[in-house]
């Protein structure tokens, strides 16, 4: 069975740095993008940027540039969403998403369960 | 990069069918045959219900039918049935650079 399986819960302080991750199974971890997208509480879907695990490509978007670090380590086929200094805005669920082929145009076939960050001091 | 304009809501009754639009511009939407559609259940995941404008995943029934006009993409729930109650997204694919944007989100709701 393909699946993503991302961490768990994090509840952390302003300032403090976070790395999630997203474990893939079940297919080729490194011929298949890897997305991130982040839902705000009770607000739609964002599209923040994506991973090409075989080569460590990465494309971001302008939204999300410098503000996270996409990364994976494609021989624990695990991807990573990281912050260096998290802000209360950046409290969201986060989803880890999977290609549908190693096309990067393609749509996203494959969700992760979500990652709840929370941000508060 | 701005997200695509979807209709806030709509709503039908069952059997009757919705079309949920999906507005953006040449860069996105009308540039790619990359369109996609996701169903969001609160409190779950987003599921892929369309890709490529209009092709359907296994296991996502026929009344599910995405097509595109322009700048604008539409999907349409034909004999709307109760668990079609759920938010949807659209999403685009927009070039190399910044490769996908996300529409705004429509709640469809079930009379």
């Amino acid at each position: 069975e393909v699946q993503l399986v991302q961490s768990g819960a994090e509840v952390k302080k302003p300032g403090e740095s976070l790395k999630i991750s997203c474990k893939g199974s079940g297919y080729s971890f490194t011929s298949y993008w890897i997305g991130w997208v982040r839902q705000m509480p009770g607000k739609g879907l964002e599209w923040m940027g994506i991973i090409y695990p075989g080569d460590s490509d990465t494309r971001y978007s302008p939204s999300f540039q410098g503000q996270v670090t996409i990364s994976a380590d494609k021989s624990i086929s695990t991807a990573y969403l990281q912050w260096s200094s998290l802000k209360a805005s950046d409290t969201a669920m986060y989803y880890c998403v999977r290609h549908l082929t190693p096309m990067m145009e393609d749509a996203f076939d494959i969700w992760g369960q979500g990652t709840m960050v929370t941000v508060s001091s | 990069q701005s997200a695509l304009t979807q209709p806030r809501s709509v709503s039908g009754s069952p059997g009757q069918s919705v079309t949920i639009s999906c507005t953006g511009t040449s860069s996105d939407v009308g540039g790619y045959n990359y369109v996609s559609w996701y169903q969001q259940h609160p409190g779950k995941a987003p599921k892929l219900m369309i890709y490529d404008v209009s092709k359907r995943p296994s296991g996502v029934p026929d009344r599910f039918s995405g097509s595109k006009s322009g700048n604008t993409a539409s999907l349409t729930i034909s004999g709307l049935q109760a668990e079609d109650e759920a938010d949807y997204y659209c999403c685009s694919y927009a070039g190399s650079y910044t490769p996908f944007v996300f529409g705004t989100g429509t709640k469809v709701t079930v009379l």
